[in-house]
């Protein structure tokens, strides 16, 4: 059973275009809310992260947008470029249960 | 700092062969933990540890074992393979998670293929 619900699957986006990725939980206690990038051949690695008591993080062409009531959060790929092609994955943690539940994964790409 | 690293990068198995997973990481985290990645599914945490001497279960522990004998190494033990453990292995190591941060650090993954 997946905790975190993750969509789309896939998606292409031109460059300059935005790249919107959505996910939903349902465990109330999830504390933090990451999201990893993933290139071919390559281990996870975060790309940034929000907690729960503020609705919106942005780190250069990224911003998390988090939705507490809802139970939603996504990223927001501004400016996207053929670099940022990769799989991403949103992520929540209970800080004290020190297990990260995963989304299935959306792998973005970038036309030139 | 060389991070998390595992190896073999690439493995073929035979059905019922055994083989242990190696994943060293000198960042002097406290917390290791050990995923399989399936197209589609995302990460499945196998096993997890918060210390030497301390592992326990995670989402989908079943064919696999773990130890923790030292703050570095984190090895993943696969006993009578079978095709359903067919996969990338990930390995990662955090902080520890009371205090944070708490970014997971991950291996560049194992692919094995049990046939």
């Amino acid at each position: 059973q997946q905790q975190v619900k993750q969509s789309p699957q896939s998606l292409i986006v031109q460059k300059g275009g935005i790249s919107i990725i959505n996910c939903a939980y349902e465990n109330t206690a999830f504390d933090y809310f990451p999201w990893y990038q993933q290139f071919p051949g390559k281990g996870p690695a975060l790309l940034i992260a929000i907690r729960p008591d503020v609705s919106e993080k942005k780190e250069g062409r990224f911003t998390i947008s988090f939705n507490k009531s809802a139970k939603q959060f996504s990223l927001h790929i501004m400016d996207s470029q053929p670099g940022d092609s990769a799989t991403y994955f949103c992520a929540a943690l209970k800080v004290y249960d020190y297990k990260l539940s995963f989304g299935a994964g959306t792998t973005v790409t970038v036309r030139a | 700092n060389a991070g998390v690293t595992q190896t073999p990068k690439f493995r073929i198995l035979k059905i019922g062969q055994s083989m242990t997973l190696q994943c060293t990481q000198d960042m002097n985290h406290n917390y290791m933990y050990w995923y399989r990645q399936d197209p589609g599914m995302g990460l499945k945490l196998i096993y997890y540890s918060v210390g030497a001497g301390i592992t326990d279960k995670g989402e989908v522990p079943n064919g696999y074992n773990v130890s923790r004998s030292t703050t570095e190494d984190f090895p993943l033990r696969l006993e009578l393979a079978a095709p359903s453990q067919t996969s990338v292995y990930f390995c990662a190591s955090s902080y520890n998670v009371n205090r944070g941060p708490y970014e997971q650090y991950f291996g560049p993954g194992t692919r094995l293929t049990v046939t």
